[in-house]
């Protein structure tokens, strides 16, 4: 199926460990996006890549860094993880946002202990 | 300083009555807005957008009503249904190329 892919779907790290989420899409977007959600706050941007070879600091960049790829792939890395760092992370893509919106993957939901 | 402000953190509604979501935003420059369902474990899916020429977009259910001058958008959902239960997020961009800024999100609960 067309869309955002998200690997893994569920971790749990011990403090200090180090991951990499992945994200790929197939929609041939040139923007893509991470993204923090933790219990009664809304989204938050944490790096986006208007397009490849580009990449830029979002709301809450502490503790991470990104890497794209290529086109289609967008990584989040968490160098030494923290238990602040505990949220669910989506990734997007997007052409044109304002008027078709972002696609979102289905989130990955990381525990740190 | 939130420039896309959601109010209301949660709503109940009866089902088969009208849902009204609000969304306020402080940026003259957006001309471009969207909202967002979430279900629990699932990513944001698109639902409806509208652009600053428009004052008013229909969806079967879902209508959004943009004030510009009020900068105030909603979102209304009629009949609204117990499957209609999610987190919405309303969103706003400067052009259409550009990114999205979100509201903080409002749970709408429908109870049968």
């Amino acid at each position: 199926n067309a869309g955002v892919t998200q690997t893994p779907k569920f971790q749990v790290l011990k403090t200090g460990q180090s991951m990499t989420l992945q994200c790929a899409q197939d929609m041939n977007h040139n923007s893509m996006y991470w993204y923090r959600q933790d219990p009664g706050m809304g989204l938050r941007l944490i790096y986006y890549s208007a397009s490849e070879g580009t990449t830029d600091k979002g709301e809450v960049p502490n503790g991470y860094n990104v890497s794209r790829l290529n086109k289609r792939e967008f990584s989040l890395r968490l160098e030494s993880a923290a238990p602040s760092q505990t949220s669910v992370y989506f990734c997007a893509s997007s052409e044109l946002a304002g008027i078709s919106g972002y696609t979102f993957g289905s989130g990955t939901r990381l525990t740190v202990v | 300083d939130q420039q896309v402000k959601q109010n209301s953190p949660s709503l109940s509604v009866q089902e088969g009555r009208i849902s009204i979501l609000n969304c306020d935003y402080t940026n003259s420059m957006f001309d471009y807005f969207l909202w967002y369902k979430k279900y629990p474990a699932e990513g944001p899916t698109f639902l409806i957008s509208i652009s600053s020429i428009k004052d008013k977009n229909e969806d079967g259910r879902f209508t959004v009503f943009l004030n510009k001058s009020a900068k105030h958008l909603s979102l209304h959902i009629v009949p609204s249904q117990p499957g209609d239960s999610a987190v919405y997020f309303c969103a706003a961009s400067e052009g259409a190329g550009n990114m999205l800024t979100f509201g903080g999100g409002t749970r709408l609960m429908v109870k049968p």
